[in-house]
């Protein structure tokens, strides 16, 4: 059964570091997402992306988080500089054209120190 | 108001109980919804989607009442590994988002 994977499943970085987490959505896929989740927190929506472009993007997703479909297959989710408060479980998602199930990745532990 | 609120719980049942967790949401534009299963630091995995007319999935039933913005799952003949967190989501009409709830945990004891 065709699966979502992101990479690192693991990332401690310093606060005021640059983190790129990854992800390749399931092939035939064309709309992807990011979620986060705080330790002890539900999920939330930070970012929707479709046709090379962002659709839409939650108060969370602010100048620091960046999103890019660099290739046929990945999707990244860029944070420049890292702060304390974005430690958490980063989720990559992805959905069928005119379905709204969304498959989750595995997710990235994020820790910042 | 929160967007999607649900039984906090946690609940801890017996083997071969059946058990039942209530979900309500506040935007009225919400289309579509779901349970998700959340096993302890991974990531949410979709149980089932929720319908109008309810919808049954082996042991599991989900109904949805747009009346009063409430969804329910119920779980019949609890296994052990049933044992995980159960979130509700909801999918706006107009938006790309899905709204989930905080959860609410299962443990199934033997």
């Amino acid at each position: 059964e065709p699966e979502v994977t992101q990479t690192p499943s693991h990332q401690v970085t310093q606060m005021g570091q640059e983190v790129i987490l990854r992800c390749v959505p399931i092939s035939n896929h064309l709309y992807f997402y990011w979620y986060r989740q705080i330790l002890g927190q539900k999920v939330e929506f930070l970012v929707s992306f479709y046709n090379n472009e962002i659709s839409e993007k939650s108060e969370i997703f602010d100048d620091q988080f960046s999103v890019e479909r660099p290739d046929g297959s990945n999707f990244t989710l860029k944070i420049r500089s890292t702060k304390l408060e974005d430690s958490a479980m980063y989720f990559c998602a992805s959905s069928d054209p005119g379905q709204e199930t969304q498959y989750f990745g595995p997710g990235t532990r994020l820790l910042v120190l | 108001r929160k967007e999607v609120e649900q039984d906090p719980g946690p609940f801890n049942v017996p083997e071969g109980a059946t058990v039942a967790f209530n979900c309500t949401y506040s935007n009225s534009a919400s289309q579509s919804f779901f349970w998700y299963r959340q096993d302890c630091r991974k990531e949410p995995k979709l149980l089932m989607s929720v319908y109008s007319s309810g919808n049954e999935d082996g042991r599991f039933t989900a109904q949805l009442n747009r009346a009063s913005q409430y969804i329910s799952l119920l779980i019949r003949d609890s296994k052990l590994s049933d044992s995980a967190t159960y979130l509700c989501a909801a999918f706006q009409g107009g938006s790309e988002k899905l709204v989930f709830g905080k959860g609410t945990k299962l443990t199934v004891n033997p």
